[in-house]
């Protein structure tokens, strides 16, 4: 699988946006980007995902840079529960059926929340 | 809101002595796994199971664990004698979607080997 780069760390303060970057420089064409996060003493969480276009749900957004080398998960308004780790995945498109749900993890972005 | 749930939440257990992980994945998801978390360590993929058998396993997946779907409903991790290194969070997955999809997690059970 290409490798994903994140920074150990970030902090922000509650209710303002986060913006937690994610660099994929071996990216290839048929590459979707995943990101999960995992709050403490839990099981990973699914955020969103992509390919090419920006995304938008009920949790995030996510920017994905025109080469697709990078991209930027958003969290437009950070709550205290949003404290997690976040991490950034790729996965091949055509990698169907149960390797779809093979995922390698990375150390991922402590994201520390102030009240 | 579905999730799936895992049992026990933790469990103590003798080094060389057997161990079953549970876990319910959600009703109508087709595809599950198991991966793990040593305590400060990445989170780890362990096997994945489709159609009553393992589609792949990953190379911390050896003879001492196994994988069943005993009744439709319940997926279990056995591991047959266990090791001081297999003390870690183990966390059960699933999901519906064969080609796209989130993966949804349980809360994970701790297994400590003495």
């Amino acid at each position: 699988d290409a490798k994903t780069t994140q920074p150990n760390s970030m902090e922000s303060n509650e209710e303002e946006p986060v913006h937690l970057p994610c660099n994929h420089s071996t990216i290839s064409g048929t590459d979707y980007i995943h990101w999960y996060r995992q709050l403490p003493s839990q099981g990973p969480e699914y955020v969103i995902h992509g390919l090419t276009s920006n995304v938008n749900n009920r949790m995030a957004s996510l920017a994905i840079a025109e080469d697709r080398k990078s991209s930027t998960l958003i969290l437009h308004r950070a709550t205290l529960r949003d404290a997690a780790v976040y991490y950034c995945i790729l996965r091949p498109a055509n990698a169907g059926g149960t390797s779809y749900g093979k995922l390698t993890f990375g150390q991922g972005t402590i994201l520390t929340v102030h009240p | 809101e579905p999730e799936v749930t895992q049992t026990p939440s933790h469990q103590v257990t003798q080094m060389g002595q057997e161990v079953i992980l549970r876990c319910v994945p959600i009703s109508n998801h087709l595809y599950f796994y198991w991966y793990r978390q040593i305590l400060g360590q990445k989170v780890e993929f362990l096997v994945s199971f489709y159609n009553n058998e393992i589609s792949e396993k990953s190379e911390i997946f050896d003879d001492q664990f196994s994988v069943e779907r005993p009744d439709g409903s319940n997926f279990t991790l056995k591991i047959r004698s266990t090791k001081l290194e297999d003390s870690a969070m183990y966390f059960c997955a699933s999901r519906y979607d064969p080609n796209t999809g989130e993966l949804f997690f349980g809360e994970g059970s701790r297994l400590t080997v003495l």
